[in-house]
């Protein structure tokens, strides 16, 4: 299974872009790359996804690289609320019946 | 239109015993997956119902075992709990739709503490 490598921890300040990567060398054609995002006592949440092309939404923008070997999650401007454990997946279209996800990147932001 | 529901929130057992934990789907979707989440860790995908049948599943033994009712409501049933099994059970509904990649919504989760 194509799998997905994250940075453990990475911080910022309130009100300034976020960048958060993803590396994901072994994806296949059919694999969409989804991030989810979980608050402190929450369960998960989505928050975009995308195959090969870039993706904006209310919440965040994926930027995917040429190769699709690796992806951006970007905050345009976060928030204490921003505050989560981020995971980058890769789900196969053809059979999508789980998500594996890693450990995540912490994001905290300071104020 | 109401959320994932779980119930209970907490529940602590013995080793052992028996649980059964219950998941009510958003509305209009048909398919349920539960994930074991252990401290500190991402979740772990169990297993997936999809119009009441199993549609495939994680590396979890036969002692965790699962319904999915008429209603696309949800059962996830652990025998014989041993200490490991303390985690927070998380269930997700989505609706599947042909080439497409699905969105899971996510309830807040039950979490289970076995002495």
């Amino acid at each position: 299974d194509a799998k997905t490598t994250q940075p453990n921890s990475m911080e910022s300040n309130e009100e300034e872009p976020v960048h958060l990567p993803c590396n994901h060398s072994t994806i296949s054609g059919t694999d969409y790359i989804h991030w989810y995002r979980q608050l402190p006592s929450q369960g998960p949440e989505y928050v975009i996804h995308g195959l090969t092309s870039n993706v904006n939404n209310r919440m965040a923008s994926l930027a995917i690289a040429e190769d699709r070997k690796s992806s951006t999650l970007i905050l345009h401007r976060a928030t204490l609320r921003d505050a989560a454990v981020y995971y980058c997946i890769l789900r196969d279209v053809a059979a999508d019946n789980d998500m594996r996800f890693g450990a995540g990147t912490r994001l905290t932001v300071k104020p | 239109e109401t959320g994932v529901t779980q119930s209970p929130t907490h529940l602590i057992k013995t080793r052992g015993q028996q649980v059964t934990l219950r998941c009510s789907s958003q509305s209009g979707h048909n398919t349920v997956s539960w994930y074991q989440q252990a401290l500190g860790q991402g979740p772990q995908f169990i297993f997936q119902y999809y119009r009441e049948e199993e549609n495939g599943r994680g590396n979890f033994p036969p002692r965790f075992s699962g319904l999915q009712f008429p209603n696309y409501s949800s059962e996830l049933n652990v025998n014989a709990l041993e200490l490991d099994d303390s985690a927070l059970y998380l269930c997700a509904s989505s609706s599947r739709l042909a080439g497409e990649s699905d969105t899971q919504y996510f309830g807040p989760g039950t979490r289970l503490t076995v002495l």
